[in-house]
């Protein structure tokens, strides 16, 4: 099992453009969370899908948007990316509601 | 609103003594609660989960408790290793399938 995976680990954009961050996991689990983590700060979760075709904004929503097509894959877009979109991005996935979460490595992201 | 806090951003303990991180929360009643190890550049990694009709849970030299009255949940490692050095987050269940996560508090073993 590779667990859950996250593309790019690393990627600097430039302030309006826009990119997909890839996420992927191999477990069937049909709880799928994403989270931003900015130093020295906790996680604050941006958008969770309770299984394909069902998506919900979380805390910090405002400039992404998901999607949900198969239970195994989980993008995450950002459209006109700001500098304030600058973070750390973690994706995750749980097999209920109560479980733990098994996240990925991250994707470091940096808007100039 | 819904706060989580932990307790300073840093804790220094010498090594084999117990460590002992506290979570509290406001303004809600988490039916459970867990608890995640992070290390530098990585994701978090789950550790513990408590419900709310559980005072205490252990996992070898883990141990966290659950006060709902005073909304605080303290977690504790025994005999304490360089290893265990690592930022340690609570999450409380906010309800809707989400947890909220504190901001972590920096756990540093000195040998």
């Amino acid at each position: 099992n590779a667990g859950v995976t996250q593309t790019p680990k690393f990627r600097i954009l430039k302030i309006g453009q826009s990119m997909t961050l890839q996420c992927a996991q191999d477990m069937n689990h049909n709880y799928m969370y994403w989270y931003r983590q900015d130093p020295g700060m906790g996680l604050k979760l941006i958008y969770y899908s309770v299984g394909a075709g069902i998506t919900d904004k979380g805390e910090v929503p405002n400039g992404y948007n998901v999607s949900r097509s198969t239970t195994e894959d989980f993008p995450l877009r950002l459209e006109l990316a700001a500098p304030s979109q600058t973070s750390v991005y973690f994706c995750a996935s749980s097999s209920s509601q109560a479980g733990e979460q098994f996240f990925g490595p991250g994707t470091r992201l940096t808007v100039l | 609103s819904q706060k989580i806090e932990q307790n300073s951003e840093a804790l220094n303990i010498q090594e084999g003594k117990t460590a002992t991180l506290t979570c509290n929360y406001t303004n809600y009643s988490p039916a459970y609660l867990q608890w995640y190890r992070q290390d530098p550049g990585r994701g978090p990694v789950f550790l513990l989960l408590i419900r709310e009709n559980e005072k205490e849970k252990r996992k070898e030299r883990l141990k966290v408790t659950f006060d709902t009255t005073l909304k605080q949940s303290l977690f504790h490692i025994t005999a304490s290793q360089p290893a265990d050095s690592a930022t340690y987050l609570c999450a409380p269940f906010q309800g809707a399938q989400k947890l909220v996560f504190g901001q972590g508090t920096r756990l540093t073993i000195n040998p």
